[in-house]
């Protein structure tokens, strides 16, 4: 069934390191992956997108990479600051519908 | 911030209540979303609403019944809950629904159902 994927569950990095978050899809039709930040007590908020005619995605320290043929996209922050700790949903909605699949989210602790 | 409002932010009710949660986007959008975000969970969609025409219920139980009176507002009725029906309730919207297209959060509401 439709299902997303994401990992790691939890993730820790240094002040200054990069933070690789993977996901997941399971409908090679989908066209659509956004990512969302979820700071504790906030709303969900998006960071980055990407369609499937696209390869990748950059803005600023962050940006996303999709591999169409192993149906995997992945979000990269590079020069990780304490802001960036948050909750991070990968999501991925299914062509012919009108559903957004979320992941299970990562919690994100950058560590000073 | 102010997009995509949410009132109450709180609500405790029991489960023979009725009450009712309200949302409202100053967008412009044609699409708006019912989410139930539960700890631990993915975020769940239960319904989507298309120029407000119900266009997806995703399996709810009929203890939850919303409603779209205009583009701007979507409502979410709630009776005879269940205490694993608590949980914070997210609406979003977007320019339009069923295709590439951005969502908008807003700061939900934290239901307990005792």
């Amino acid at each position: 069934g439709e299902n997303v994927e994401q990992h790691p569950s939890t993730l820790s990095v240094q002040e200054g390191d990069s933070a690789v978050i993977k996901c997941t899809y399971s409908d090679s039709a989908s066209n659509y992956f956004p990512w969302y930040k979820q700071e504790l007590g906030k709303r969900p908020q998006l960071i980055i997108d990407i369609r499937s005619n696209v390869g990748e995605k950059k803005d600023q320290r962050i940006a996303v990479t999709l591999n169409k043929t192993a149906k995997h996209f992945s979000l990269h922050i590079t020069e990780t600051q304490p802001e960036d700790s948050a909750v991070y949903f990968c999501a991925a909605q299914y062509s012919g519908t009108y559903k957004y699949i979320f992941g299970t989210g990562t919690r994100l602790k950058v560590l000073a | 911030e102010t997009g995509v409002t949410q009132t109450p932010r709180h609500l405790v009710m029991g489960m023979t209540n009725k009450k009712s949660l309200k949302c409202e986007q100053h967008l412009g959008h044609n699409a708006m979303y019912w989410y139930k975000q539960s700890a631990k969970k993915p975020l769940e969609l239960m319904f989507v609403y298309s120029l407000e025409e119900r266009v997806e219920n995703n399996s709810v139980p009929s203890r939850f019944s919303p409603e779209c009176p205009n583009s701007s507002h979507l409502f979410l009725h709630l009776h005879t809950l269940q205490p694993e029906d608590s949980a914070l309730y997210l609406c979003a919207s977007s320019q339009i629904a069923g295709g590439p297209t951005k969502q908008y959060f807003g700061p939900g509401t934290r239901l307990t159902v005792t």
